[in-house]
């Protein structure tokens, strides 16, 4: 089946710097890479995704990068702020099929952003 | 925007009583619904997949008849902890995908998850 790895396990920047969050996955059949950001009591909460028919995607402060041939992907958040502070996870799934929705999840960083 | 609720946010049982959770599709319909356990600072793990009017399947390793999964109609699907044990203590996650055309376009939503104490 497939495996996420993800990293680092916790991040810790100031507010304005950049944080990066990097992900690999092992089933190259995977073309469906969302991430999530979940704060304390709360359920995932999708913030972008990205397909393999894509290399990159930007959402305003945030963007995602997939290099289908090394299988991994990265989170940048660009200008962190506070609110930014949560646990952030990865999830690699096959989009189409009964196996779409069947997600696999990275281990999650700890992301804290400093005043 | 599509809402996935799930109840109730928190229940405390006893050691081997049942408890009943539920996961509704408020504003869209869903086909497929998806259990997930989370444990303290640990990450989702998938538990069952529930599909309407059919069987759940389970990923390996999950105990079918302990976890028990009902998706009898395509906005509610149940999962029922039978027997529970402090073990069982966990946050329980489901997302649902909503039914469109093409099911690569179909979004997916979770829930705001279940806190699980049993004591």
């Amino acid at each position: 089946g497939e495996n996420v790895e993800q990293h680092p396990s916790t991040l810790s920047v100031q507010e304005g710097d950049s944080a990066v969050i990097k992900c690999t996955y092992s089933d190259s059949a995977s073309n469906y890479f969302p991430w999530y950001k979940q704060e304390l009591g709360k359920g995932p909460q999708l913030i972008i995704d990205i397909r393999s028919n894509v290399g990159e995607k930007k959402d305003q402060r945030i963007a995602v990068t997939l290099n289908k041939t090394a299988k991994h992907f990265s989170l940048h958040i660009t200008e962190t702020q506070p609110e930014d502070s949560a646990v952030y996870f990865c999830a690699a799934s096959k989009s189409s099929g009964t196996s779409y929705g069947k997600l696999t999840f990275g281990q999650g960083t700890i992301l804290t952003v400093h005043p | 925007g599509a809402v996935v609720s799930q109840h109730p946010s928190r229940v405390i049982c006893k050691s081997g009583t049942s408890v009943k959770i539920e996961c509704r599709s408020l504003d869209f319909q869903a086909t497929t619904m998806f259990w997930y356990r989370q444990f303290p600072k640990q990450s989702l793990m998938l538990m069952a997949t529930s599909n309407e009017g059919s069987k759940a399947t389970y990923e390996q390793g999950v105990e079918k008849d302990k976890f028990l999964i009902n998706h009898a109609s395509l906005t509610l699907s149940t999962l029922t902890v039978t027997s529970a044990h402090p073990e069982d203590s966990s946050f329980y996650i489901c997302s649902a995908r909503a039914l469109l055309v093409t099911v690569e376009n179909s979004p997916l939503h979770f829930g705001n998850g279940t806190r699980l104490t049993v004591t």
